[in-house]
């Protein structure tokens, strides 16, 4: 069984620049959860999906937004890169019966 | 505000002995308990997983669950250097959503 695949693996934006990260979840997972993580930080939440539908956010700013296809399959993007964007992005996906999460390899996004 | 609380660490133990780490949460719905592994500059992984009180064993690996006290802790037992790493706990909260602390960084001393 795939795991969690998330692409790109490293990426280099500039400020004021936007970007577009993609989270394939495992397959059946319905449920697919974006986290931000910078150096020595623990988890930040950013939001999860659920069948299409935001069912959880966590206190990001708009410039943060997600959505979910009808394959599970999410993407997440952030506007107006700013430097302290700068960070591992992780995707974590679950089964329909529970919240146990399964992470994705992230994505390390690098804003120069 | 749900909150999961864990020292931070760095807890360091020789190799060879028990490595016990711990968690405390403040939602007491809660209904289900983790604990990943997170090496530097990886993402986490799944070790172990707890519904109810008592202890769950997998390996060197034993989780403790005490509802009443809100108390979930981890033990490694022959502590190995590749268990040097960053130990997350999460709890389950009724939303679906989980709930992370900060995490405790283990060290084990050859």
């Amino acid at each position: 069984k795939a795991g969690v695949t998330q692409t790109p693996r490293y990426l280099i934006k500039t400020r004021g620049q936007q970007v577009t990260l993609s989270c394939s979840p495992i397959s059946g997972h319905r449920s697919v959860s974006w986290y931000q993580q910078t150096p020595g930080q623990g988890l930040q939440f950013l939001f999860e999906y659920f069948s299409e539908t935001q069912r959880n956010k966590g206190n990001f700013p708009g410039r943060f937004s997600g959505r979910q296809f009808s394959n599970s399959r999410s993407e997440m993007n952030v506007s107006t890169l700013e430097l302290g964007d700068s960070a591992l992005y992780l995707c974590a996906s679950s089964s329909i019966s529970s919240t146990e999460a399964f992470f994705g390899q992230g994505t390390r996004l690098t804003v120069v | 505000q749900k909150e999961v609380e864990q020292n931070s660490g760095p807890l360091s133990v020789p190799e060879g002995a028990i490595a016990s780490l711990n968690c405390t949460y403040s939602d007491r719905v809660s209904q289900s308990f983790f604990w990943y592994r997170q090496y530097s500059g990886k993402s986490p992984e799944l070790i172990m997983s707890i519904y109810s009180n008592g202890d769950k064993e997998d390996g060197r690996f034993t989780a403790q669950l005490n509802k009443a006290s809100q108390y979930v802790s981890l033990l490694i037992r022959d502590s190995q250097p590749s268990d040097s790493a960053t130990y997350l706990c999460a709890v389950g909260d009724s939303n679906y959503q989980l709930i992370w602390g900060a995490g405790t960084k283990l060290i084990i001393k050859p």
